[in-house]
């Protein structure tokens, strides 16, 4: 099966600066990667997803990248406020099938 | 619409106990999923719908139940608690009928310790 990995853990980064998250992933089939934002005590909401026919995606102050040769795709935040900490998922999958596979996290903490 | 709803918030069990997690969605999503989320090791899938009358193992599946009789209702079932069950617990729906893959919309978990 699909095998995501995601890096850093954690990042800590100040107000304004940008965020980096990568993960790579382990199946070529997989076409579909979507980005999920889990706020404390809240369920995961989905944010930013792109397919494998695409190499980038913006909206607003968020984009995702996808590097298909590589397998990996990348979540940039930029001009990060206060509101963007939480714990981001990625996740990929082939579309045909039902079941993401997700990273393990990262936990983002925005300083003022 | 009040979207994923999941009951209880939380729970403490025992080990041996049974209980039912359940989980009920307003938007006539045919798919429906549960997770389960432990520190540090993102969401595992434990089972998933894909229509009423239909359920299938996830990666986790060891130790749980599901059954799916309406569109709406996706009951997880615990028979014998354990306390590697210890863990927050997801239920998720998805609007698709067909591929492309979409949008899993979550509910608001339950946090469950068995001790």
């Amino acid at each position: 099966g699909e095998n995501v990995e995601q890096h850093p853990s954690t990042l800590s980064v100040q107000e304004g600066d940008s965020a980096v998250i990568k993960c790579t992933y382990s199946d070529s089939a997989s076409n579909y990667f979507p980005w999920y934002k889990q706020e404390l005590g809240k369920g995961p909401q989905l944010i930013i997803d792109i397919r494998s026919n695409v190499g980038e995606k913006k909206d607003q102050r968020i984009a995702v990248t996808l590097n298909k040769t590589a397998k990996h795709f990348s979540l940039h935040i930029t001009e990060t406020q206060p509101e963007d900490s939480a714990v981001y998922f990625c996740a990929a999958t082939f579309d045909r099938d039902y079941k993401l596979s997700f990273g393990a996290g990262t936990t983002v903490t925005v300083r003022a | 619409n009040a979207g994923v709803t999941q009951t209880p918030k939380f729970r403490i069990l025992k080990i041996g106990q049974s209980m039912t997690l359940q989980c009920t969605q307003d938007m006539n999503h045919n798919y429906m999923y549960w997770y389960r989320q432990d520190p540090g090791m993102g969401l595992k899938l434990i089972y998933y719908s894909v229509g009423a009358g239909i359920t299938d193992k996830g990666e986790v599946p060891n130790g749980y139940n599901v059954s799916r009789s309406t569109t709406e209702d996706f009951p997880l079932r615990l028979e014998l608690a354990a306390p590697s069950q210890t863990s927050v617990y997801f239920c998720a729906s998805s609007p698709n009928t067909g591929a492309p893959q979409g949008e899993q919309y979550f509910g608001p978990g339950t946090r469950l310790t068995v001790t």
